[in-house]
């Protein structure tokens, strides 16, 4: 079974800063890929997704993850944060089920 | 088009007590996960459902049984209920699994006292 490691347990940014979080997964051989975004009080909702062809794939909100698969790496980045980003962000790994990191708390302060 | 559904949104349970939450996915949708979120153990996969079949089973004791009806809807039933069983209790439901990107419901908040 995949595992997922998140870098950071909590992130704290000023609006208009960059945000990288960071996502390892175990080897496991073909891999599908998803992150995640929580808002406080709102249900999962998916911010991207890969799963073939260009490893740089772009999701909502102007998110955008790379894959990079000689470091089993699926970072999520976003170049300039609001303070609506604030919420839990999870990265994904899923082989025969959805294995989640153990999340990043961002906050974006005004 | 309407997205998946929890009932009850909140419960609160006595040790001992058996309790069942339901999940209706979006329509089409055959495959439906239930995971376990918890602040110290994050989400966890419990099971997955798929045309009326346990297709797939996370480590949880047996305690923690599940069902998917005809028309896809499924239950979860969590007997003998513990304090540790507290939890956020989510439903995903996808068109087959796998590949397929999962949209979760908003949970069940179970609270045992």
């Amino acid at each position: 079974a995949q595992s997922v490691s998140q870098h950071n347990h909590h992130v704290i940014l000023s609006e208009a800063a960059s945000l990288e979080l960071g996502c390892n997964y175990s080897y496991g051989g073909t891999v599908n890929l998803f992150w995640y975004v929580q808002y406080p009080g709102q249900h999962l909702q998916l911010l991207l997704k890969y799963f073939s062809g260009d490893p740089l794939v772009k999701g909502i909100k102007g998110f955008e993850a790379e894959f990079i698969k000689s470091k089993f790496s699926f970072n999520l980045r976003k170049p300039s944060v609001q303070w609506s980003d604030t919420a839990e962000y999870f990265c994904a790994v899923n082989d025969y089920k959805l294995s989640f990191g153990a999340g990043t708390t961002v906050t974006v302060r005004a | 088009k309407a997205g998946v559904t929890q009932t009850p949104r909140y419960l609160i349970k006595t040790r001992g007590q058996q309790v069942t939450l339901s999940c209706s996915p979006i329509s089409g949708h055959r495959s439906v996960s239930w995971y376990q979120q918890t602040p110290g153990q994050g989400l966890q996969f419990l099971f997955e459902y798929f045309s009326e079949t346990q297709r797939n089973k996370g480590n949880f004791p047996g305690r923690f049984s599940g069902r998917q009806f005809s028309n896809s809807r499924s239950e979860m039933n969590v007997s003998t209920l513990e304090l540790g069983d507290s939890a956020l209790y989510l439903c995903a439901s996808s068109w087959g699994g796998g590949d397929n990107e999962a949209f979760f419901g908003q949970g069940t908040r179970l609270t045992v006292v």
